[in-house]
C-alpha cells in the first residue's frame, strides 16, 4: 500500500471553527490532491499541489486554502466551516513515471459540520 | 459542461455478463485515462490506466480510447458480484490535475 496517512479520520465540527486536515506521504510523491466526496458527485478536486510551496485551485476551491511546505505534508484548512462542508475528504498522491501519473488514495477523512 | 462526465447508473448485469460502463472528457489535450474502483465506504483503488487509442486488456478488464470522439470506456467480462462499487473515470489534465466523473454504480446480481 502506498504510504499516506490523513488524520483525523473523524472530526465534527462547529459552524464558524477553522478547521486542517492532514495529509501525510512517506513516497516522496511529486503531486498532492484533496478531494471531496458527496453523494452523487463523485470525486472533486479541491486543491492539489505539484511541489513544495506550489499548488492551484481545483473545482470547488472556494472556502478552502492549502499548504505544503514540506514534501510528504499537504494541509487543507477550512476557514471558516460551513455546513455545506460536510462531506469525506481524500487525499491523494502520484509522481509522474515516464509520463504516467497514477494517483493513490488516503483512507478519507469524514468531516461533520454542525 | 463537467470536464469529465460518466452516466451515474446505478448499472445493473447478471452474474457472468459484460458490464460497459463509459466515460467522456472535455479537454482535447488530456493524455492520461484512468478508471478507479470505489467500495462502498472505502477509498477509491486504480484498477486500470490507457494512454493510447484503442484497447488495453488486463484479466476480465478492458479499457477503451477513442481520443478523436473523447471517450474512454470500461469493460468488465465474466462480471461477479464482488465487481459490485463505484466505478470512476478520471483524466489527467495539465500541470499534473487529475479530474474525476462523478461515477457509475455498478451492480452485479448472483
Amino acid at each position: 500500500d502506498a504510504g499516506i496517512t490523513q488524520s483525523p479520520r473523524h472530526k465534527v465540527t462547529e459552524t464558524g471553527t477553522p478547521v486542517t486536515l492532514r495529509c501525510h506521504q512517506t513516497e516522496n510523491h511529486r503531486y498532492m490532491y484533496w478531494y471531496r466526496q458527496d453523494p452523487g458527485h463523485g470525486l472533486r478536486l479541491i486543491h492539489y499541489s505539484y511541489g513544495v510551496k506550489d499548488t492551484d485551485k481545483g473545482e470547488v476551491s472556494d472556502g478552502y486554502s492549502v499548504s505544503r511546505s514540506k514534501t510528504e505534508d499537504f494541509l487543507l484548512t477550512l476557514e471558516s466551516a460551513t455546513s455545506s462542508q460536510t462531506s469525506v475528504y481524500f487525499c491523494a498522491i502520484s509522481e509522474d513515471l515516464a509520463g504516467r501519473t497514477e494517483a493513490f488514495f488516503g483512507q478519507g477523512t469524514r468531516l461533520t459540520v454542525v | 459542461q463537467k470536464e469529465v462526465e460518466q452516466n451515474s447508473g446505478p448499472l445493473s448485469v447478471p452474474e457472468g455478463a459484460i458490464a460497459s460502463l463509459n466515460c467522456t472528457y472535455s479537454d482535447r489535450g488530456s493524455q492520461s485515462f484512468f478508471w478507479y474502483r470505489q467500495y462502498s465506504g472505502k477509498s477509491p483503488e486504480l484498477i486500470m490506466f490507457i494512454y493510447s487509442n484503442g484497447d488495453k486488456e488486463d484479466g476480465r478488464f478492458t479499457a477503451q480510447l477513442n481520443k478523436a470522439s473523447q471517450y474512454v470506456s470500461l469493460l468488465i467480462r465474466d462480471s461477479q458480484p464482488s465487481d459490485s462499487a463505484t466505478y470512476l473515470c478520471a483524466v489527467e489534465g495539465q500541470g499534473g490535475k487529475l479530474i474525476f466523473g462523478q461515477g457509475t454504480e455498478l451492480s452485479v446480481k448472483p
